[in-house]
């Protein structure tokens, strides 16, 4: 079964550190994989896409990394600010015409990031 | 601003009722994806259209049901609504019908009473 899965669930950093957030997923055959910022109660904006070939994107502060042969990507915040506090969603997406219920896209649950001054 | 725009924002109603929310997707965009967040749960796919068609289903209720107009909005219809309904209900757009890049909007939050 097609999976996307996220840790940790929840972290709590301080102002100024760095942290890093997982994601491994068995999405098969696999298209891209994206992560997004999702503010409470707000849509998700898309953070950066990897394909197949791309081991590493930086959006800013944020960089992606991603081992398409272990299947996993973390997603590394420098010098966080209050204003990363939110949750953070790695999705894949597989191929077209995979199907399935889940359609090409499989979300994780995000991890809730809590920044604290 | 993404350049999605959805309406309502917040919907209160009852169980047994019935719902019509509305997308406007970016300009230029063909795509509309749906999407459902109930509280503390991930993003579920509901339904994706392009141009007009239906493209992709995921997990959506049979009591639930959308379309995509020839002005390219969409609507999701919601229908003999249930508590467990109550929920975040995100549409997305994109320009292509293989989800690279899609745009959010803010979502309407509905409350089932």
């Amino acid at each position: 079964k097609n999976q996307v899965e996220q840790s940790p669930q929840s972290l709590i950093i301080l102002e100024g550190k760095n942290c890093t957030l997982q994601c491994n997923y068995t999405v098969s055959p696999f298209s891209n994989l994206r992560w997004y910022k999702q503010d409470t109660g707000r849509g998700p904006v898309s953070l950066t896409i990897m394909t197949f070939s791309e081991n590493t994107k930086s959006n800013g502060r944020y960089t992606a990394t991603l081992d398409a042969d272990t299947k996993q990507s973390s997603l590394h915040i420098t010098a966080s600010q209050l204003s990363d506090s939110a949750s953070y969603i790695c999705v894949v997406s597989a191929l077209r015409n995979y199907g399935g219920s889940q359609g090409n896209l499989i979300f994780g649950k995000g991890t809730k990031l809590s920044v604290k001054p | 601003d993404s350049g999605v725009t959805q309406t309502p924002k917040h919907l209160i109603t009852a169980t047994g009722q019935r719902v019509t929310l509305r997308c406007s997707p970016r300009s230029g965009d063909l795509s509309v994806y749906w999407y459902q967040q109930s509280l503390d749960q991930g993003l579920q796919f509901l339904i994706q259209y392009y141009n007009g068609e239906e493209r992709a289903k995921g997990n959506i209720l049979e009591r639930f049901s959308a379309q995509q107009f020839p002005d390219l909005h969409s609507e999701l219809n919601l229908s003999s609504l249930e508590l467990g309904d109550s929920a975040l209900y995100f549409c997305a757009s994109s320009t292509r019908t293989d989800h690279y890049e899609q745009y959010f909007g803010p979502g309407t939050r509905l409350t089932v009473t």
